[in-house]
């Protein structure tokens, strides 16, 4: 079992430039979380998404962000247009079951934006 | 929705001690508490957690405690070691609700 895989580990990206981040849950894990971790800060929740539908997208800006989980494939965190303030890690966390139970997280995503 | 406050936001000890952290939250409906561990550079580890029909918990070296009526658990870190060094998350959701953080922890412990 791989656990959660995010990619890239590393994005660089200018100002008005797009950037994608992917996560691959765990194998049997239908539920995705993505949160966002400012320097030195905590957790701050996002998104969470099941398989094509987005349940709770009550912590994610409401312009240039969006997320997806499709059928197939990873899901994915799109900034568009992005600026200097994006530049954080975002963390993906996947869970086999809705409600309380055990997050596990990947390893994180960071971007830093010029 | 539910507020989770953590504190201390640093805590230093010296290896041997303890290490206690303290968590609130808001919203009466959560009924679980996790707590993670995260290391420079990675991601949040799951290390203990808690559910509201039990008061507390243990592992080995590390143990939570939960007053629901008070709204507030705690992690205790005993006898730390320098490995024990990393930014510690506190957080809270209920089946109805998505898990919020606290703010972290950053505790060092000094050998």
């Amino acid at each position: 079992n791989a656990g959660v895989m995010q990619n890239p580990r590393h994005l660089v990206r200018r100002r008005g430039q797009e950037a994608r981040l992917r996560c691959s849950p765990m194998k049997g894990h239908s539920h995705v979380y993505w949160y966002r971790q400012l320097p030195e800060e905590g957790l701050k929740f996002m998104v969470y998404l099941q398989k094509e539908n987005i349940i709770d997208e009550s912590g994610m800006p409401k312009e240039r962000f969006s997320a997806e989980f499709p059928k197939e494939g990873p899901s994915i965190l799109r900034i568009q247009q992005v600026v200097r303030g994006d530049s954080a890690a975002y963390f993906c966390a996947s869970s086999p079951l809705a409600g309380a139970n055990v997050l596990t997280f990947g390893a994180g995503s960071r971007l830093t934006v010029l | 929705g539910e507020n989770v406050e953590q504190h201390p936001s640093t805590l230093s000890v010296q290896e041997g001690d303890s290490a206690v952290i303290k968590c609130t939250y808001s919203d009466s409906a959560s009924n679980y508490f996790p707590w993670y561990k995260q290391e420079l550079g990675k991601g949040p580890q799951l290390i203990i957690d808690i559910r509201s029909n039990v008061g507390e918990k243990k592992d080995q070296r590390i143990a939570v405690t939960l007053n629901k009526t008070a709204k507030h658990f705690s992690l205790h870190i005993t006898e730390t070691q320098p490995e024990d060094s990393a930014v510690y998350f506190c957080a809270a959701s209920s089946d109805n609700n998505d898990m919020r953080f606290g703010a972290g922890t950053r505790l060092t412990v000094k050998p």
